[in-house]
This record gives structure tokens, C-alpha cells and sequence, in this order.
């Protein structure tokens, strides 16, 4: 069964500084790979995908993820942190074509960037 | 383009109350997803539907947990009786074949009282 790790319950930055969060996930076959943002009493918003081709992934709002198929890893990353970019980030794997586009989600990590 | 509809935003009703709630899915989308949210378990999915039909079912808590979809433009999630420890919010998701994510309606934020 696939499933994704966020390992970070919590990660605090300094507005300004680079920021990382944290993902591993474990699929049988390619993976298609998601970041999601939760704002306070907001739903999930889509971030970015990873499907296949550039292992850099761009998205919304200036966030990036490197996807690394040796580590399993699909981090999270943003060049300077903004205090707007506080918020619960979820990390997803979807089931592969042919599926019933079922998505495992992490169990978020909350991003906390200090003025 | 108007997103996944949930309603209400909120609802707050009284212990072994009947609780419905409904969920629009964009128009197209054949997978609809319902899925609770606490503090204490996090992100949990409860069912989900595929072209109307129900795929998976097994994050369904209790029997007093049921849902449908009569139609690929609607949904519900019910609860009878409510109890207290089902207070949460409640998100709808939808999707479509190909390799995109989610979209997520803005949720219902349930307390039962």
C-alpha cells in the first residue's frame, strides 16, 4: 500500500530564511506525488505535483519541490519564508492511472515562519 | 467555475440529533471523497465514490455513519444518532481521471452538543 511520512510535527523559521518540509513516501511503481496547504479554518488548497519529467517542481505561491527517487523523497521548498506562508502543509501520494484516484495524505506538518 | 460546494459551514445540534451533510463536486469530477479532520487524529478519509458508486468505505467510524451519492452533482454524509465525540470538520473532495490532485470544498465544521 503506498503511504507518505511527514517526520516534522512542527517546523519554525525567521521570515526571510529559506525553508524545508519534510517528505518520504512508499509506492509499488512511479509516483505522482502532491503538496497541499491548509490555512486556518480553510480547506486543503493544492500546492504542486510531481508526475514525471523535471525533478524540480514549481507551484503556487513560490513554493518548489525536489523530487529524489533514490531518498523516496518529495520535499517541500520555499527560497525565503513569508509570514503569510504559515499555515499546515500536507504532503499526498495518488494511486496510479487505472486507480480510483484515491490520495494518501501525511499527517502534516505545521509551519510556523517568525517575524 | 465554483468549486466543491459544502453545506452548511457550519452546524452545531444536540446529542442523538440526525446530521446531514451535502457536498457539490465540480462539475466533470467522477471520485468524490469525504473525509474528517481533528485535532486528535488528523486527516482521516471516511469513503469514498467512483462515477456514483461507493469504491471504499472502510474509514467509515460506526454503523451511524452512512453516505450517498444519487447523482454525479451531489452527495451526502449523515449521522444518526450524532454523539459529541463526532464533532470534527468534515471535507468533500473531488477529481477526475488523469493526474491532477484534489480540489476540496471549504468544509463543515460539525459540533455536537
Amino acid at each position: 500500500a503506498q503511504s507518505v511520512a511527514q517526520p516534522e510535527d512542527q517546523v519554525n523559521v525567521a521570515e526571510g530564511n529559506p525553508l524545508t518540509v519534510k517528505c518520504t513516501y512508499s509506492v509499488s511503481g512511479n509516483p505522482y506525488l502532491f503538496w497541499y496547504v491548509q490555512y486556518p479554518n480553510r480547506g486543503l488548497q493544492f500546492l504542486l505535483k510531481y508526475i514525471t519529467g523535471d525533478n524540480l517542481v514549481k507551484g503556487s505561491y513560490g513554493f518548489e519541490a525536489e523530487f529524489n527517487k533514490s531518498q523516496t523523497s518529495f520535499h517541500l521548498k520555499k527560497p525565503s519564508a513569508l509570514v503569510s506562508d504559515s499555515a499546515l502543509y500536507f504532503c499526498a501520494v495518488r494511486d496510479p492511472p487505472g486507480g480510483y484516484q484515491k490520495v494518501t495524505f501525511g499527517t502534516g506538518t505545521k509551519l510556523q515562519v517568525i517575524p | 467555475d465554483a468549486g466543491v460546494i459544502q453545506s452548511p459551514r457550519h452546524e452545531v445540534t444536540e446529542m442523538g440529533q440526525e446530521v446531514t451533510l451535502r457536498c457539490k463536486p465540480i462539475s466533470g469530477h467522477n471520485s468524490l471523497f469525504w473525509y474528517r479532520q481533528t485535532m486528535m487524529r488528523g486527516l482521516e478519509l471516511l469513503i469514498y465514490f467512483n462515477n456514483n458508486v461507493p469504491i471504499d468505505d472502510s474509514g467509515m467510524p460506526e454503523d451511524r455513519f452512512s453516505a450517498k451519492m444519487p447523482n454525479a452533482s451531489f452527495s451526502t454524509l449523515k449521522i444518526q444518532p450524532s454523539e459529541p465525540r463526532d464533532s470534527a470538520v468534515y471535507f468533500c473532495a473531488s477529481s477526475s481521471e488523469g493526474a491532477g490532485g484534489y480540489t476540496f470544498g471549504s468544509g463543515t465544521r460539525l459540533t455536537v452538543v
